[in-house]
């Protein structure tokens, strides 16, 4: 275990369906980030939060809305999803705000989405 | 943009021998960080070992060492005795080491390769 958990574990939704991913981290970090992982595909990095800020949006679909209540909480609200985005949604935590470090990420397990 | 190339989908080996996986990347930056990250089937994504592009000297993290030839922006990872605990997914990472803009914080990944631990 990384001390990132993430619920819940698996998810099958309808298109008209909403629904929310949950990531807690539980080491204290600073930084939070929801990637993307597609089959055949590099990881994608969807949203990155700081001190509970949002500092990047990666171009993602507004079907995809974040929200950082604390820095140990990280939702992903979905809502009219298309076939195209399941997949693997990870969160990920890092201790540092910057850029500037070793700072390492570390992931959790991971939502299996799938959108019918 | 960086971009970070695993040019081996999938590789195999013997319990016991030694593996090496490729990666290439592709940069502007002379200050970044480079990461092999491990993702066993249906678990959880975890960190192997990592670099500093200003430190020449290679890391080692038990039997994982990495070739990190920053002319050639090349950073493989290399397995030795490899176990069937080392079966699984390897992702080759970037990061920039500048903070701020559109790099924060930001890992760029390779497309993954699959490892094989054959008994």
């Amino acid at each position: 275990e990384t001390g990132v958990t993430q619920t819940p574990r698996h998810l099958v939704m309808g298109m008209t369906n909403k629904k929310s991913l949950k990531c807690e981290q539980h080491l204290g970090h600073n930084a939070m980030y929801w990637y993307k992982q597609s089959a055949k595909k590099p990881l994608e990095l969807m949203f990155v939060y700081s001190l509970e800020e949002r500092v990047e949006n990666n171009s993602v679909p507004s079907r995809f809305s974040p929200e950082c209540p604390n820095s140990s909480h990280l939702f992903l609200h979905l809502h009219t999803l298309q076939p195209e985005d399941s997949a693997l949604y990870l969160c990920a935590s890092s201790l540092a705000p910057l850029a500037r470090s070793t700072d390492t990420q570390y992931f959790g397990p991971g939502t299996r989405l799938t959108v019918l | 943009a960086q971009t970070v190339t695993q040019s081996q989908p999938e590789m195999s080996v013997q319990e016991a021998e030694t593996v090496t996986l490729s990666c290439t990347y592709d940069t502007s930056e002379s200050d970044y960080y480079l990461f092999w990250y491990k993702q066993p089937p249906s678990r959880q994504m975890i960190l192997v070992i990592r670099q500093e592009a200003y430190k020449q000297q290679n890391a080692t993290e038990n039997r994982f060492s990495v070739n990190f030839q920053k002319a050639a922006k090349s950073f493989s990872l290399k397995i030795s005795d490899s176990q069937l605990g080392d079966a699984a997914m390897y992702f080759c990472a970037y990061r920039s080491a500048h903070a701020g803009g559109t790099s924060y914080g930001k890992l760029t990944f390779g497309q993954g390769t699959i490892l094989t631990v054959h008994p």
